[in-house]
């Protein structure tokens, strides 16, 4: 079974610090992403990679930056925690071999920015 | 922009009953369907995929395709009250040199009523 595991579960944080969200998948797939979920509004991608050390923004990268050193690792980082970053956090991952992009999600990291 | 459609709901069943589930689609030539369960405050979890027209069976559940009219359905029958959920459709997005990224729904609310 794919196994993907973020660091914490919950998470509260006040305004202004930089905060770290680290995500590790133990697949061997090549590909990480990072939503945020909010009632209404869905998942929304903030950044994926596809390599080590490649990323791309997705669609809300803005006040995020991400950081891929081993294929198993993905890290989020909010530069300045704003209240507007308060949100779940999900991280997933997807094999491309044989293009089934299917993706498998870790348990997720519900960030309070006070 | 290209979308993936759901109805909200809820959409609310008796136990035992079929619970049928739909999504719809903007972008011709996605290839890549599915489906996944979010219970409250958990990650999502796949539960099926499909890749080509027709009907796919796993168990309960039973994902049907339709290119042409470019809409995915699910069907849960034999409905459990451990069904209720959100079910979200996803579609992997082809194009701009990066399919690897799946466009999500907004999900549908589900109630199985014992």
């Amino acid at each position: 079974d794919v196994k993907v595991t973020q660091s914490s579960r919950y998470l509260v944080k006040r305004t202004g610090e930089k905060v770290f969200l680290e995500c590790v998948q133990d697949m061997d797939h090549e590909n990480m992403f990072w939503y945020r979920q909010d009632p209404g509004l869905g998942l929304r991608l903030i950044y994926f990679s596809y390599d080590v050390k490649m990323k791309e923004k997705g669609d809300i990268p803005e006040g995020y930056s991400v950081s891929r050193e081993k294929k198993e690792r993905f890290s989020l980082i909010l530069e300045s925690a704003s209240t507007n970053q308060t949100s779940m956090y999900l991280c997933a991952s997807s094999l491309s071999l044989g293009g089934s992009y299917e993706q498998y999600f870790g348990p997720g990291t519900r960030l309070t920015v006070t | 922009q290209k979308e993936v459609e759901q109805n909200s709901g809820p959409l609310s069943v008796p136990e035992g009953a079929i619970a049928s589930l739909n999504c719809t689609y903007s972008d011709r030539v996605s290839q890549s369907f599915f489906w996944y369960r979010q219970y409250s405050g958990k990650s999502p979890e796949l539960i099926m995929s499909i890749y080509s027209n027709g009907d796919k069976e796993d168990g309960r559940f039973t994902a049907q395709l339709n290119k042409a009219s470019q809409y995915v359905s699910l069907l849960i029958r034999d409905s459990q009250p451990s069904d209720s959920a959100t079910y979200l459709c996803a579609v992997n997005q082809l194009g701009a040199g990066n399919n690897r990224k799946l466009i999500w729904g907004l999900g549908t609310s589900l109630a199985v009523n014992p």
